[in-house]
């Protein structure tokens, strides 16, 4: 079945490491996507990429850093500059090029730093 | 730049009543929009989209939603309530080739739909 796996499913850190989220998609997809999801707040872009070694940040990208050595993976990581970093973080892909462009998003992972 | 407001974060309806729940968006070309919906600590799975072959799009669960471009509006429904329909729901916007935003998703803030038996 093709898809978007994320692992782990829950994670918890002290305060002051950094962290390392999966996301890996087997759905030949260039554009894959990070967001965070707060209650009350939607979903926020962090980072994305349309294209193997090259990602833009999103509208919230302090803190977070990225990689894109491969088409299938996406790893997301949560540094310790990051005020906040507990929440649900949803990792998405997408198709490229002309036409519409829906995403297809993982399971999640939940984060939680104490 | 594009944004997408849902009006009221909670909505609640009896097991077979009307479902509404509520999209409006703003961008200066008439853009893509989807809705999705999210199950309790899942990823999010799309109902259906709009990509302008047809004003009303249907989608899956017996969602339908209609782009109202006078509105600026995109709001989901369903006839009939079921229990399993309880669930997070967002609409989100993305611009057409040459936007700014091009691929990119704007979500709005989500709204909690609960159905009471």
């Amino acid at each position: 079945d093709g898809g978007i796996t994320q692992s782990p499913k829950y994670l918890f850190r002290k305060e002051g490491q950094n962290v390392t989220l999966s996301c890996e998609q087997n759905l030949n997809h260039d554009a894959m996507y990070w967001y965070r999801q707060d209650p009350g707040q939607g979903l926020r872009l962090i980072y994305y990429s349309q294209i193997v070694n090259d990602f833009q940040k999103g509208d919230i990208a302090e803190g977070y850093s990225v990689s894109r050595e491969k088409k299938e993976s996406f790893p997301l990581t949560v540094t310790s500059a990051q005020k906040n970093p507990t929440a649900f973080y949803l990792c998405a892909s997408s198709i490229t090029g002309t036409g519409v462009h829906e995403q297809y998003f993982g399971p999640g992972t939940r984060l939680t730093v104490t | 730049a594009q944004s997408v407001t849902q009006l009221g974060s909670h909505v609640s309806v009896s097991e077979g009543a009307l479902v509404l729940l509520r999209c409006n968006y703003s961008s200066s070309v008439p853009p893509y929009l989807f809705w999705y919906v999210q199950y309790p600590n899942q990823g999010l799975q799309l109902l259906l989209k709009y990509t302008s072959a047809a004003t009303l799009v249907k989608g899956i669960n017996g969602f339908e939603a209609e782009f109202k471009k006078s509105e600026t509006s995109f709001h989901l429904t369903k006839p009939s309530a079921h229990m399993s329909d309880a669930a997070e729901y967002f609409c989100a916007v993305s611009a057409r080739a040459g936007g700014t935003s091009y691929g990119k998703l704007t979500f709005g803030q989500g709204t909690i739909l609960t159905v009471h038996p």
